[in-house]
């Protein structure tokens, strides 16, 4: 089946850009989505990509796909400290079913 | 309105109760989840509804058993729970139309079993 994996942690200074990095095992996900939880809270989609695209821009979130190397990205630029959250990116299995990485904490120092 | 509401926001229940987790979703959703998520851990699929038929079924233990009544209420009921069971409960929906499976999320029911 499929297997996601991220980084476990990410800190940065206020205003600084953050970069999450996520992998995948399986090549025909059609698509890749990003959610971001925050302590307490439920899933908050965040931005998707199709896999035949390798970038999408969405205000201050940038994601790139390497579909040849299975490597996603998240950049969020000018990072504040309203964005310090857990952050997951999922894959699409085909079978309606996603399956997420571990989650990579965003700490946000002031 | 991208809204999925899950009730109760927090539940605690001993062994030997049965309670329910209920939500609802009005975006004209056909597929809706069930998901499992124990701290510091990604979510765990459980069951999956598309069309109001239980199409997964992630080998789930018989003391939680889903319902869907129609196509914007699903519910988990629960009985006979072991402490282990204790987790956030996140129920998602989506439109599962054309290989698209964007998920929309409730906040979860932090079930604590005693």
């Amino acid at each position: 089946g499929e297997d996601v994996e991220q980084s476990l942690f990410l800190s940065v200074r206020e205003g600084d850009s953050s970069v999450i990095n996520c992998t995948y095992t399986d090549s025909s996900s059609t698509y890749l989505y990003w959610y971001k939880q925050e302590p307490g809270a439920g899933l908050q989609l965040l931005t998707y990509i199709f896999s035949n695209m390798d970038m999408k821009q969405d205000q201050r979130l940038t994601v790139l796909l390497n579909k040849k190397d299975k490597h996603l990205s998240l950049r969020i630029a000018d990072t504040q400290t309203g964005d310090s959250a857990i952050y997951f990116c999922a894959a699409d299995t085909g079978r309606r079913a996603l399956t997420f990485g571990s989650g990579t904490r965003l700490q946000v120092q002031p | 309105d991208t809204e999925v509401t899950q009730t109760p926001k927090h539940l605690v229940m001993g062994m030997t109760n049965k309670k329910s987790l209920k939500c609802e979703q009005h975006m004209g959703h056909r597929a809706m989840y069930w998901y499992k998520q124990k701290a510091k851990k990604p979510p765990e699929l459980m069951f999956v509804y598309s069309y109001e038929k239980l199409s997964i079924n992630e080998s789930v233990p018989s003391r939680f058993s889903p319902e869907c009544p129609n196509s914007s209420l699903l519910n988990l009921h629960l009985h006979a729970l072991q402490p282990e069971d204790s987790a956030l409960y996140l129920c998602a929906s989506s439109q599962d139309r054309g290989g698209k499976n964007i998920q929309y999320f409730g906040a979860g029911t932090r079930l604590s079993v005693l």
